[in-house]
């Protein structure tokens, strides 16, 4: 079946440091990939998403690009802030997948 | 205007008890679903709805019943409560299956 596989965390930074949350998957036919962001006490906001391979998405910094050949979609940001910090969700659905597969999670901490 | 919401927004309750938790999405989708988060921030899909009708139900065990009264809400019952039932639950929606999904604030039940 449909499965997600991203990096365990926590993850700590210091402010302004670079960001790489690295995510692969494994799916039949072409599924949509999303990562989601969870802040403290909240549910889950999209946070981006890519459709088809070699599709970037971004957004607020944030940068995933879809790789087929390498059956990833790691999330990037170049300078985290504080208020960055949050679980990150890889997610995969569409295709012939009915439902949103969700890794893990990995926990984002940014330091001052 | 609150897209997805759910209520109540923390739920302590004995073992043993039956509760509800109820869900309302205004975002006109035909696709609603309830997400179990544990205490390691796994998320879990229980079950999926489209148009009302029961389209996944994963495995989940029977003390739990979903209940769509229409298409913008759908009602999670639970009798019975164990300990291992102490979880963050999550109402979500989306347009069809498989993409963007919106997701409501969650309801943190604790069973003592």
């Amino acid at each position: 079946g449909d499965s997600v596989t991203q990096m365990e965390g926590p993850v700590t930074l210091s402010e302004e440091a670079f960001l790489t949350i690295n995510c692969t998957y494994t799916a039949t036919g072409y599924p949509s990939l999303f990562w989601y962001v969870q802040y403290p006490g909240e549910g889950l906001q999209l946070l981006l998403k890519a459709t088809k391979a070699d599709d970037k998405g971004s957004n607020k910094g944030f940068e995933a690009t879809y790789r087929k050949e390498t059956t990833s979609f790691h999330l990037e940001k170049g300078s985290v802030q504080v208020s960055d910090s949050a679980v990150y969700f890889c997610a995969l659905g569409g295709g012939s997948n009915y439902k949103l597969t969700f890794g893990k999670g990995t926990l984002l901490t940014v330091n001052p | 205007d609150t897209a997805v919401s759910q209520t109540p927004k923390y739920l302590v309750t004995q073992m043993g008890n039956d509760k509800s938790i109820k869900c309302e999405q205004n975002l006109g989708h035909d696709t609603m679903y309830w997400y179990k988060q544990d205490s390691k921030k796994f998320l879990k899909i229980m079950f999926s709805y489209n148009n009302k009708e029961l389209i996944i139900n994963e495995t989940v065990p029977n003390r739990f019943s979903p209940k769509s009264p229409d298409k913008a809400h759908l009602n999670l019952h639970i009798n019975s409560l164990e300990l291992g039932d102490s979880a963050v639950y999550f109402c979500a929606s989306s347009q069809v299956f498989g993409v963007e999904q919106f997701f409501g604030p969650g309801t943190r039940l604790t069973v003592l």
